[in-house]
């Protein structure tokens, strides 16, 4: 079967750094993506990870590492806008998206 | 343009009617994508289309139909559904849809909010 897990909810504080990690199991992998989703509105393409390390854009940045079946998004910096919601999202022979993690940033 | 829109942004239906949702994109996209996603969970694939036909069908009932009558635009046809229908359908498009190799990145349009009742 797939499997894709997320912790439900976190908080953090605005200027403060918070990581949001994802776990997979699925058959088959060809990449996987981090998307944000706002309240209502589309999910939104924030990364994509298809070799082990890390990829950073700006205040954002992604891990992966296959052999665990392991990824994190990494949040700088953080700001009351990146309230949302994150979507962990594995490619394989189509997107399969993780619970999601609904991430509150507090003032 | 690098859109997804995505027609109407809100649908109330009975579950006796027949509508139909629109997305279209102008980016030269050749695959297109119908997701149903419910309040506070991941959206879930329904359909996927690759170059004008229909690549995958995820054991989605008949009372929804789906449709692409040229390579900007999707439709999803509905009939008969029913409350626990109500979701936001969202419509992505990607530059290819290639089974088991490396993934395009999908551009998810606005959504239609449908509240069947």
């Amino acid at each position: 079967g797939q499997n894709i897990d997320q912790p439900t909810e976190m908080t953090a504080t605005e200027g403060a750094i918070v990581q949001i990690n994802c776990t997979y199991q699925t058959s088959g992998f060809n990449g996987l993506f981090w998307y944000q989703q706002h309240a209502g509105e589309a999910p939104t393409f924030l990364s994509y990870n298809v070799l082990d390390g890390l990829e950073e854009k700006g205040r954002f940045s992604s891990f992966l590492s296959r052999s665990k079946g392991y990824s994190y998004l990494l949040l700088k910096e953080l700001q009351m806008k990146d309230s949302a919601s994150y979507l962990c999202a594995v490619c394989t022979d189509k997107l399969i998206f993780g619970t999601g993690t609904r991430l509150q940033v507090f003032p | 343009d690098t859109e997804v829109t995505q027609t109407p942004k809100h649908l109330v239906m009975g579950m006796t009617n027949k509508k139909s949702l629109k997305c279209e994109q102008h980016m030269g996209h050749r695959a297109m994508y119908w997701y149903k996603q419910k309040a506070k969970k991941p959206p879930e694939l329904m359909f996927v289309y690759s170059y004008e036909k229909l690549s995958i069908n995820e054991s989605v009932p008949s009372r929804f139909s789906p449709e692409c009558p040229n390579s900007s635009l999707l439709n999803l046809h509905l009939h008969a559904l029913q409350p626990e229908d109500s979701a936001l359908y969202l419509c992505a498009s990607s530059q290819e849809f290639t089974s088991g190799s490396s993934y395009n990145e999908q551009f998810f349009g606005p959504g239609t909010r449908l509240t069947v009742l």
